[in-house]
């Protein structure tokens, strides 16, 4: 079974500009979850889909992060424009039952 | 405010000995406990998980123990090995709703020496 797969695995670009990142989930997971993972940290929760509608997005910058997830399938992760401070790890993970997510490798972002 | 606490940052074992990892929560709401370790460049990978429900749960070489009057938990791993070696992450959620997003600790680097 293959996993959750998300790219590009690294990003740098400038502040200000944008950028956006793709996760293809676990074929047949409804639930889907972006986190966001600052070095030295854990990962922090941004937002939570089941299937194409928002669970949870109380912890996502809305004035300059969007997240969507059209067809209940892949989604895409967008900053606009990117701060100093966005630099980290954005993971996505998957998950059937809930409980059990399944990350994938995660997109290393930079910004200068 | 954290919600979940790794207090120690790095551990480190002898190959074979029993390492044991700690992580204490304050959110009562929380009913469901994981552990994931996470090798360099990777996302994290699941380990071993309980529900509030019960105190101990046991897989293999990994066993996680609930103390829910103490809010903590904790991963014990015996015999340790050298592929071992990574970052492990506390992991909680809970509160309903549908809304069943982790809330993560800071992680514990632990090194298993030959």
């Amino acid at each position: 079974e293959a996993g959750v797969a998300q790219s590009p695995r690294y990003k740098i670009i400038e502040k200000r500009q944008s950028v956006a990142f793709w996760c293809n989930p676990i074929s047949g997971h409804a639930t889907l979850y972006w986190y966001q993972q600052i070095l030295g940290q854990g990962p922090k929760l941004l937002i939570q889909f089941q299937n194409n509608g928002v669970v949870d997005d109380s912890q996502l910058p809305k004035d300059r992060f969007s997240a969507e997830r059209l067809k209940g399938v892949d989604s895409t992760l967008k900053i606009q424009p990117a701060k100093l401070e966005d630099s980290a790890v954005y993971l996505c993970a998957s998950s059937v039952r809930g409980n059990e997510q399944f990350f994938g490798p995660g997109t290393r972002l930079t910004v200068l | 405010d954290q919600q979940v606490k790794q207090n120690s940052p790095s551990l480190s074992v002898q190959e074979g000995r029993i390492s044991i990892l700690n992580c204490d929560y304050t959110n009562s709401m929380f009913d469901y406990f994981l552990w994931y370790k996470k090798y360099p460049a990777e996302g994290p990978t699941f380990l071993i998980s309980i529900s509030s429900i019960k105190d101990k749960n046991e897989d293999g070489r990994f066993t996680v123990f609930l103390n829910k009057s103490a809010k903590h938990l904790s991963l014990h791993i015996v015999p340790s090995q050298p592929g071992d070696s990574a970052v492990y992450f506390c992991a909680a959620s809970g509160g309903g709703g549908g809304a069943d997003g982790l809330t993560f600790g800071k992680g514990t680097h632990l090194i298993i020496q030959p």
